[in-house]
């Protein structure tokens, strides 16, 4: 399978606190996508990071990614109750290929 | 700006019928667009790709006849679930890429649950 791996499945936090996902790939990549899904819904991107880049921020959220190691991890700093949703990696160009997916619960 | 519209967002159905979801890009062309398959609690499968003009190319494992894709114009892709069962039962997702402004990502339809009785 091409699906990557990510980790924790599920986290728990209150609000204010950090949450942080990691993502593992299988094969060589141009770049590497993270998604957000509310429960029910479509997906929204979020962040590209590509090959030749180990950091990138976009207002609350940080990505890392370390292709030595084919893995990433995505930060989400002074979380919010909003933030409650699943996260998913993605790698590919057309045909995107999801990791399993992290479930983030932010308690008020 | 760019949308893609996917509807319905919700359908019920008796097992043997037939349901059939749209997907429609809103100020935006798309030659190909991308049907998913989301159990719950699980990631996204690609399913298979819709080409307008041309037949869909499935992925292994996807009967095409059970999932009928029709890409007739640069606006509208169609999955047609065919002689629905309960094991159907899904959340199907499309997508698209709108190459002018988002050439490296891809924007989502809604989602559709399918719930076959």
């Amino acid at each position: 399978s091409q699906q990557g791996e990510e980790d924790p499945q599920a986290l728990s936090i209150q609000e204010g606190e950090n949450a942080t996902m990691n993502c593992s790939y299988k094969t060589s990549i141009n770049n590497l996508q993270w998604y957000r899904q509310n429960s029910g819904r479509g997906l929204v991107h979020l962040i590209l990071i590509r090959s030749n880049e180990r950091e990138k921020h976009s207002g609350r959220l940080r990505v890392t990614l370390d292709t030595s190691k084919k893995s990433s991890s995505l930060l989400i700093t002074a979380s919010r109750a909003a933030d409650t949703a699943s996260y998913f990696c993605a790698t590919g160009f057309q045909k995107l290929v999801f990791g399993t997916g992290t479930r983030l619960l932010v308690s008020p | 700006g760019a949308v893609v519209s996917q509807h319905p967002s919700r359908v019920i159905c008796k097992s043997g019928t037939s349901v059939k979801i749209e997907c429609r890009s809103l100020d935006f062309q798309a030659t190909t667009m991308f049907w998913y398959r989301q159990f719950p609690k699980q990631s996204l499968m690609l399913m298979a790709t819709s080409n307008e003009g041309s037949k869909a190319t499935y992925e292994q494992g996807v009967e095409k006849d059970k999932f009928l894709i029709n890409h007739a114009s640069l606006t509208l892709s169609t999955l047609t679930v065919t002689s629905a069962h309960p094991e159907d039962s899904s959340f199907y997702i499309c997508s698209a890429r709108e190459w002018a402004t988002t050439n490296e990502k891809l924007l989502f339809g809604s989602g559709t649950q399918l719930s076959v009785l």
